[in-house]
């Protein structure tokens, strides 16, 4: 079946940097894609991957190597309002989205 | 009204009783789609529409059904709801079905069946 991992929790400090891995098994591949979820809201489209290399938004990053297997999502400069779940997604060959269960980030002061 | 809204908020259905949840675009996209979240879960795709008058079924369909007479909606029914159903439901769309295009989510129906 199709899988997509993701860590189900991280804990980071206020400023600091955090990485949020996602691996996945699913057939073909259209592209990476992730979202920010606060709690008890709708997710809201962060970024996407389908070539190898980095995207920049802002204080979020998503990085995609499929050759090397690296595959994650950085965030920078944390702030409070970023204490959210980040769910990873990937588009398969029939261009529909199977979606990871989501990284909750908990920042501490 | 911008985006896309769903009907009701939340709502505690009795088990057998039947439901419709309402999903309602003003983006003109031709793709619309229906998930339900639950703890410790993925998103997972119930049916989708990837144009108005055409329906397909996702990874978990059994128990639902939709219809797309138009571009704007793309209302959920549950048959005869069963207690398995309680989770949190999330219309979405996108100008497309294809690879590029991002898709927008609605703020999602609570539903609890007893």
């Amino acid at each position: 079946g199709q899988n997509i991992d993701q860590p189900t929790e991280m804990t980071a400090t206020e400023g600091a940097i955090v990485q949020i891995n996602c691996t996945y098994q699913t057939s073909g591949f259209n592209g990476l894609f992730w979202y920010q979820q606060h709690a008890g809201e709708a997710p809201t489209f962060l970024s996407y991957n389908v070539l190898d290399g980095l995207e920049e938004k802002g204080r979020f990053s998503s990085f995609l190597s499929r050759s090397k297997g690296y595959r994650y999502l950085l965030l920078e400069e944390l702030q409070m309002k970023d204490s959210a779940s980040y769910l990873c997604a990937v588009m398969d060959s029939n261009y529909q989205l199977i979606w990871g269960a989501g990284t909750k980030l908990i920042i501490k002061p | 009204i911008a985006g896309i809204t769903q009907a009701p908020t939340s709502q505690i259905l009795a088990a057998g009783r039947r439901m419709t949840l309402r999903c309602t675009q003003d983006m003109r996209h031709n793709a619309m789609y229906w998930y339900r979240q639950d703890l410790g879960l993925g998103l997972r795709l119930i049916h989708y529409s990837n144009t108005a008058g055409t329906t397909g079924k996702g990874e978990v369909p059994d128990g639902y059904s939709v219809s797309r007479a138009n571009t704007d909606d793309f209302p959920l029914t549950l048959a005869s709801a069963v207690p398995s159903q309680t989770s949190v439901y999330f219309c979405a769309s996108s100008g497309t079905s294809g690879p590029t295009d991002t898709q927008y989510f609605g703020p999602g129906t609570r539903l609890t069946v007893l």
